[in-house]
């Protein structure tokens, strides 16, 4: 079985100010790993994924993730926020059985 | 591309009736579709794996007489709520793989159903 831990339900910032969402994984096996966006009352969108090869993984609108095998964890960074990535975002893992387990959620708030 | 869609975006219906809500994958071929339930201010929660020309995979807990699941093709899966009720009021979301990308799913924008 595997299950994700999203360390934060709400984290507020300020625009241009860097953000990180954190996500932890526990899974006896090998894990594919994603982070999401979804916008209000909208499906998800896909920002990044860690399938293998190199753990820093670049993603679009300037989020960036980093896996890191020994601590379980895959946390989302961006460097400088706008108001337009004030959103819900999931961290998600899956296996060979393609089926996707998410986190809580995180709620970002972007303030001016 | 990989552009999934959904019909309709919202919909209210009253106690007791179903309710068919369609996931078209737009410009691929999925064979395998996948159905989440998301509560207000919660994470996604998957009901069940679409698979076409077979039955649907369902997880635990989910009632396969209440969410009947049609994968008739590989651009099109339906939900059906039968006899819906208030507690079934819920956003439902819709995800397929391309072909080749199986680790990858894509999803639909979500359809608001309320049941009065």
């Amino acid at each position: 079985a595997q299950s994700v831990t999203q360390l934060d339900s709400q984290v507020p910032v300020f625009e241009e100010a860097p953000v990180e969402l954190r996500c932890n994984y526990s899974s006896s096996v090998s894990v594919y790993l994603f982070w999401y966006v979804q916008y209000p009352n909208q499906g998800l969108q896909l920002l990044l994924k860690y399938l293998s090869g190199s753990t820093l993984v670049k993603g679009i609108n300037g989020f960036e993730a980093e896996f890191n095998k020994s601590q379980t964890s895959f946390h989302l960074r961006k460097p400088s926020v706008h108001i337009s990535d004030t959103a819900e975002y999931f961290c998600a893992v899956s296996r060979n059985d393609y089926k996707l387990s998410f986190g809580a959620g995180t709620t970002v708030t972007v303030r001016a | 591309g990989a552009v999934v869609s959904q019909h309709p975006s919202w919909v209210i219906c009253k106690s007791g009736t179903s309710v068919k809500i369609e996931c078209r994958s737009l410009d691929f071929q999925a064979t395998t579709m996948f159905w989440y339930r998301q509560f207000p201010k919660q994470s996604l929660m998957l009901m069940a794996t679409s698979n076409e020309g077979s039955k649907a995979t369902y997880e635990q807990g989910v009632e396969k007489d209440k969410f009947l699941i049609n994968h008739a093709s590989l651009t099109l899966s339906t939900l059906t709520v039968t006899s819906a009720h208030p507690e079934d009021s819920s956003f439902y979301i819709c995800s397929a793989s391309p072909p080749l990308r199986w680790n990858e799913q894509f999803f639909g924008p979500g359809t608001r159903l309320t049941v009065l």
